[in-house]
């Protein structure tokens, strides 16, 4: 079974410019989380998703951030415009609803 | 929200000693508390759950406890090996639709050879 698919893995961008992460979970695994893992944090969540709905964003800061989870299966988060303090690994994650998450190898990204 | 505090932030043992990891956490919902093991550059993966309705759980070398009353829970590795040399994490988890953990702030875990 193929596992949770995130691209690209590094990313590295100036400032002030838009990028994008895309995920695929694991099939049949409705939920779907991003989160934000800082230089020897634990990961932050920024949204989840049940199905194509965004249940859960208090965390995502909306004014440059954005994701979609389109026919709810793959989903895209969105930077614009980026600023250096977001440097950080961008974290997907699917579940069947027990609890685990299964979660992807991750994108790193460097503002410059 | 729930809060999850997580110590030591660095643990390095010998080979073949035990290591525990400790978690507190503040919201009394939350009734699932899995843990995490995030070895250099990988995902992170989970290693083994529990529960609030039992108190222990064990899986081979690696068994974790739950002290509900008191908001804390800790993860026990026994016998380490160089390859428990990870990042591991608690997080804590409320029942609702689905489950939402917060985690912790990780502990690096060096075993020495």
């Amino acid at each position: 079974e193929a596992g949770v698919v995130q691209s690209p893995r590094y990313k590295i961008i100036e400032k002030k410019q838009p990028v994008a992460f895309w995920c695929n979970p694991i099939s049949g695994h409705n939920t779907l989380y991003w989160y934000l893992q800082n230089l020897g944090q634990g990961p932050e969540l920024l949204i989840r998703y049940e199905n194509e709905e965004a249940v859960d964003d208090s965390q995502l800061p909306k004014d440059r951030f954005s994701a979609e989870r389109l026919k709810g299966v793959d989903s895209t988060l969105k930077i614009q415009p980026a600023e250096l303090g977001d440097s950080a690994v961008y974290l997907c994650a699917s579940s069947p609803g027990t609890g685990e998450l299964f979660f992807g190898e991750g994108s790193r990204l460097t503002v410059l | 929200g729930e809060n999850v505090e997580q110590h030591p932030s660095t643990l390095s043992v010998q080979e073949g000693d035990s290591a525990v990891i400790k978690c507190t956490y503040s919201d009394s919902a939350s009734n699932y508390f899995p843990w995490y093991k995030q070895e250099l550059g990988k995902r992170p993966q989970l290693i083994i759950d529990i529960r609030s309705n039992v108190g222990e759980k064990k899986d081979q070398r690696i068994a974790v406890t739950l002290n509900k009353t008191a908001k804390h829970f800790s993860l026990h590795i026994t016998e380490t090996q160089p390859e428990d040399s990870a990042v591991y994490f608690c997080a804590a988890s409320r029942p609702g639709g689905s489950y939402i953990p917060t985690f912790g702030r990780g502990t690096s875990l060096i075993v020495h050879p």
